[in-house]
Protein backbone atom coordinates (compact mmCIF):
# COMPACT_ATOMS: atom_id res chain seq x y z
CA UNK A 1 0.00 0.00 0.00
CA UNK A 2 0.63 3.75 -0.13
CA UNK A 3 3.27 4.79 2.49
CA UNK A 4 5.47 7.45 3.69
CA UNK A 5 8.33 7.13 6.35
CA UNK A 6 10.64 8.67 7.87
CA UNK A 7 14.29 7.45 8.27
CA UNK A 8 15.22 8.89 11.88
CA UNK A 9 12.60 9.04 14.52
CA UNK A 10 14.62 11.74 16.17
CA UNK A 11 17.32 14.10 15.81
CA UNK A 12 19.60 16.11 18.02
CA UNK A 13 21.72 18.75 16.52
CA UNK A 14 23.70 21.33 18.32
CA UNK A 15 22.11 25.15 18.17
CA UNK A 16 23.38 26.87 15.06
CA UNK A 17 24.23 23.96 12.87
CA UNK A 18 22.33 22.92 10.16
CA UNK A 19 19.65 19.94 10.16
CA UNK A 20 18.38 17.37 7.89
CA UNK A 21 15.45 15.75 8.11
CA UNK A 22 15.02 12.90 5.49
CA UNK A 23 11.20 11.21 4.08
CA UNK A 24 11.06 8.61 2.05
CA UNK A 25 7.42 8.25 -0.12
CA UNK A 26 6.48 5.05 -1.97
CA UNK A 27 3.49 6.38 -3.65
CA UNK A 28 5.11 7.88 -7.42
CA UNK A 29 2.02 9.40 -8.08
CA UNK A 30 1.89 11.74 -5.85
CA UNK A 31 2.57 15.57 -7.06
CA UNK A 32 2.78 17.52 -3.90
CA UNK A 33 4.37 17.34 -0.83
CA UNK A 34 4.49 19.34 2.48
CA UNK A 35 6.70 19.39 5.36
CA UNK A 36 5.03 20.73 9.00
CA UNK A 37 5.68 21.48 12.39
CA UNK A 38 4.09 20.33 15.17
CA UNK A 39 4.63 21.23 18.74
CA UNK A 40 3.82 19.96 21.80
CA UNK A 41 -0.33 20.05 22.08
CA UNK A 42 -0.49 22.00 19.01
CA UNK A 43 -1.69 21.01 15.52
CA UNK A 44 0.94 21.31 12.26
CA UNK A 45 2.24 23.96 10.84
CA UNK A 46 3.35 24.52 7.39
CA UNK A 47 6.43 24.54 6.67
CA UNK A 48 6.79 24.73 3.09
CA UNK A 49 6.10 23.07 0.24
CA UNK A 50 6.56 20.91 -3.25
CA UNK A 51 5.50 20.22 -6.35
CA UNK A 52 7.11 16.67 -8.21
CA UNK A 53 8.04 19.06 -10.95
CA UNK A 54 10.74 20.91 -9.39
CA UNK A 55 12.85 19.19 -7.28
CA UNK A 56 14.23 22.26 -4.85
CA UNK A 57 12.28 24.83 -2.91
CA UNK A 58 13.77 27.67 -0.56
CA UNK A 59 12.29 28.98 1.89
CA UNK A 60 13.35 31.46 4.90
CA UNK A 61 16.00 29.11 6.87
CA UNK A 62 14.54 25.92 5.43
CA UNK A 63 15.19 23.56 2.26
CA UNK A 64 12.79 21.23 0.40
CA UNK A 65 14.52 18.87 -1.81
CA UNK A 66 12.67 15.79 -4.04
CA UNK A 67 14.54 13.59 -5.70
CA UNK A 68 11.82 11.73 -7.72
CA UNK A 69 14.18 8.87 -8.93
CA UNK A 70 14.22 7.63 -5.48
CA UNK A 71 11.23 8.73 -4.30
CA UNK A 72 12.66 10.61 -1.14
CA UNK A 73 12.07 13.81 0.29
CA UNK A 74 14.46 16.32 2.67
CA UNK A 75 14.29 18.94 4.53
CA UNK A 76 16.69 21.22 5.31
CA UNK A 77 17.03 23.71 8.10
CA UNK A 78 19.75 26.39 8.26
CA UNK A 79 21.41 27.87 11.68
CA UNK A 80 18.68 25.57 13.96
CA UNK A 81 17.50 27.42 16.66
CA UNK A 82 15.57 26.33 19.61
CA UNK A 83 12.47 27.61 18.64
CA UNK A 84 12.66 24.79 15.56
CA UNK A 85 12.42 22.13 18.46
CA UNK A 86 9.69 19.79 17.37
CA UNK A 87 8.41 17.11 15.66
CA UNK A 88 8.43 17.20 11.89
CA UNK A 89 6.32 15.27 9.70
CA UNK A 90 6.30 14.81 5.71
CA UNK A 91 3.22 14.45 3.57
CA UNK A 92 2.16 13.55 0.40
CA UNK A 93 -0.64 13.92 -1.96
CA UNK A 94 -1.55 12.57 -5.28
CA UNK A 95 -3.62 14.23 -7.74
CA UNK A 96 -6.75 13.05 -8.15
CA UNK A 97 -7.76 13.96 -4.29
CA UNK A 98 -7.34 16.47 -1.58
CA UNK A 99 -6.36 13.66 0.80
CA UNK A 100 -2.81 14.02 2.73
CA UNK A 101 -0.68 10.79 3.87
CA UNK A 102 1.32 11.35 6.90
CA UNK A 103 4.92 10.50 7.21
CA UNK A 104 5.72 8.61 10.72
CA UNK A 105 7.07 11.91 12.15
CA UNK A 106 10.84 13.03 13.50
CA UNK A 107 11.50 14.79 16.27
CA UNK A 108 14.28 17.46 16.60
CA UNK A 109 15.92 18.28 19.52
CA UNK A 110 18.04 21.37 19.58
CA UNK A 111 20.89 21.60 22.06
CA UNK A 112 21.71 24.56 23.43
CA UNK B 1 -2.93 33.09 5.97
CA UNK B 2 -5.93 30.81 6.19
CA UNK B 3 -7.13 30.34 10.00
CA UNK B 4 -9.18 27.31 11.30
CA UNK B 5 -10.14 26.93 14.79
CA UNK B 6 -10.93 23.72 16.85
CA UNK B 7 -13.93 24.35 19.69
CA UNK B 8 -13.27 22.93 22.41
CA UNK B 9 -9.58 22.50 22.92
CA UNK B 10 -9.81 20.11 25.69
CA UNK B 11 -12.50 18.04 26.93
CA UNK B 12 -13.02 15.59 30.02
CA UNK B 13 -15.90 13.07 29.86
CA UNK B 14 -17.66 9.65 31.54
CA UNK B 15 -17.56 6.54 29.70
CA UNK B 16 -20.78 6.35 27.24
CA UNK B 17 -21.19 10.20 27.04
CA UNK B 18 -20.66 11.27 23.90
CA UNK B 19 -18.91 15.01 22.93
CA UNK B 20 -19.23 17.29 19.68
CA UNK B 21 -16.16 18.54 18.41
CA UNK B 22 -16.47 21.89 16.29
CA UNK B 23 -14.00 22.81 13.73
CA UNK B 24 -14.26 26.62 11.59
CA UNK B 25 -12.99 28.29 9.11
CA UNK B 26 -12.79 31.67 10.34
CA UNK B 27 -11.97 33.38 6.90
CA UNK B 28 -12.77 31.32 4.46
CA UNK B 29 -15.24 28.93 2.62
CA UNK B 30 -14.45 25.33 2.83
CA UNK B 31 -15.97 22.79 1.16
CA UNK B 32 -13.81 19.96 2.20
CA UNK B 33 -12.82 19.49 5.63
CA UNK B 34 -10.76 16.51 6.96
CA UNK B 35 -10.77 14.95 10.26
CA UNK B 36 -7.43 13.34 11.88
CA UNK B 37 -7.06 11.17 15.14
CA UNK B 38 -3.33 11.45 16.57
CA UNK B 39 -1.90 9.29 19.37
CA UNK B 40 0.69 9.93 21.57
CA UNK B 41 3.82 10.02 20.00
CA UNK B 42 2.28 8.88 16.75
CA UNK B 43 1.46 10.33 12.89
CA UNK B 44 -1.64 11.93 11.61
CA UNK B 45 -4.45 9.53 10.95
CA UNK B 46 -6.61 10.76 8.53
CA UNK B 47 -10.46 9.55 10.12
CA UNK B 48 -12.70 11.08 7.21
CA UNK B 49 -12.98 14.06 4.87
CA UNK B 50 -16.16 16.13 5.38
CA UNK B 51 -18.14 17.37 2.39
CA UNK B 52 -20.43 20.63 2.70
CA UNK B 53 -23.51 19.32 2.08
CA UNK B 54 -23.12 15.44 1.56
CA UNK B 55 -21.79 12.25 3.49
CA UNK B 56 -18.69 12.41 4.90
CA UNK B 57 -16.28 10.07 3.34
CA UNK B 58 -14.82 7.12 5.85
CA UNK B 59 -11.06 5.94 6.07
CA UNK B 60 -11.49 1.97 6.09
CA UNK B 61 -11.67 0.88 9.61
CA UNK B 62 -13.02 4.00 10.74
CA UNK B 63 -16.54 3.37 12.37
CA UNK B 64 -18.88 5.91 10.78
CA UNK B 65 -21.65 5.38 13.27
CA UNK B 66 -19.23 5.95 15.92
CA UNK B 67 -17.49 9.32 14.98
CA UNK B 68 -20.54 11.49 12.96
CA UNK B 69 -19.51 13.88 10.99
CA UNK B 70 -21.64 16.69 10.05
CA UNK B 71 -20.49 19.66 7.43
CA UNK B 72 -23.73 21.70 7.03
CA UNK B 73 -21.72 24.96 6.37
CA UNK B 74 -18.81 26.47 4.31
CA UNK B 75 -17.49 27.30 7.72
CA UNK B 76 -18.41 24.68 9.68
CA UNK B 77 -18.26 20.99 10.55
CA UNK B 78 -18.55 18.61 13.67
CA UNK B 79 -17.09 15.70 14.56
CA UNK B 80 -19.35 13.79 17.60
CA UNK B 81 -17.74 11.05 19.46
CA UNK B 82 -20.65 8.84 20.59
CA UNK B 83 -20.99 6.58 23.51
CA UNK B 84 -16.98 7.35 24.09
CA UNK B 85 -14.67 5.01 25.61
CA UNK B 86 -11.27 5.09 26.89
CA UNK B 87 -9.52 4.05 23.92
CA UNK B 88 -11.42 6.81 22.38
CA UNK B 89 -9.22 9.23 24.45
CA UNK B 90 -6.54 10.89 21.72
CA UNK B 91 -6.20 14.49 20.27
CA UNK B 92 -8.38 15.31 16.93
CA UNK B 93 -7.42 17.46 14.75
CA UNK B 94 -9.07 19.10 11.68
CA UNK B 95 -8.51 20.63 9.06
CA UNK B 96 -9.61 22.72 6.04
CA UNK B 97 -9.36 22.46 2.22
CA UNK B 98 -8.56 26.52 0.84
CA UNK B 99 -8.58 27.05 -2.48
CA UNK B 100 -6.47 29.06 -4.63
CA UNK B 101 -5.60 29.85 -7.69
CA UNK B 102 -6.17 26.73 -9.05
CA UNK B 103 -4.24 24.93 -5.69
CA UNK B 104 -5.48 22.95 -3.07
CA UNK B 105 -3.68 23.85 0.50
CA UNK B 106 -4.55 22.27 3.46
CA UNK B 107 -4.95 24.60 6.93
CA UNK B 108 -4.68 23.31 10.39
CA UNK B 109 -6.74 23.54 13.38
CA UNK B 110 -5.05 23.43 16.87
CA UNK B 111 -6.44 19.91 17.77
CA UNK B 112 -8.69 18.93 20.49
CA UNK B 113 -7.38 16.79 23.25
CA UNK B 114 -10.41 14.20 23.93
CA UNK B 115 -9.76 12.43 27.55
CA UNK B 116 -12.39 9.70 28.24
CA UNK B 117 -12.73 8.54 31.94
Amino acid sequence: GESVGLHLPTLSVQEGDNSIINCAYSNSASDYFIWYKQESGKGPQFIIDIRSNMDKRQGQRVTVLLNKTVKHLSLQIAATQPGDSAVYFCAERGDSSYKLIFGSGTRLLVRP
Amino acid sequence: GAVVSQHPSRVICKSGTSVKIECRSLDFQATTMFWYRQFPKKSLMLMATSNEGSKATYEQGVEKDKFLINHASLTLSTLTVTSAHPEDSSFYICSANFRHLGYNEQFFGPGTRLTVL
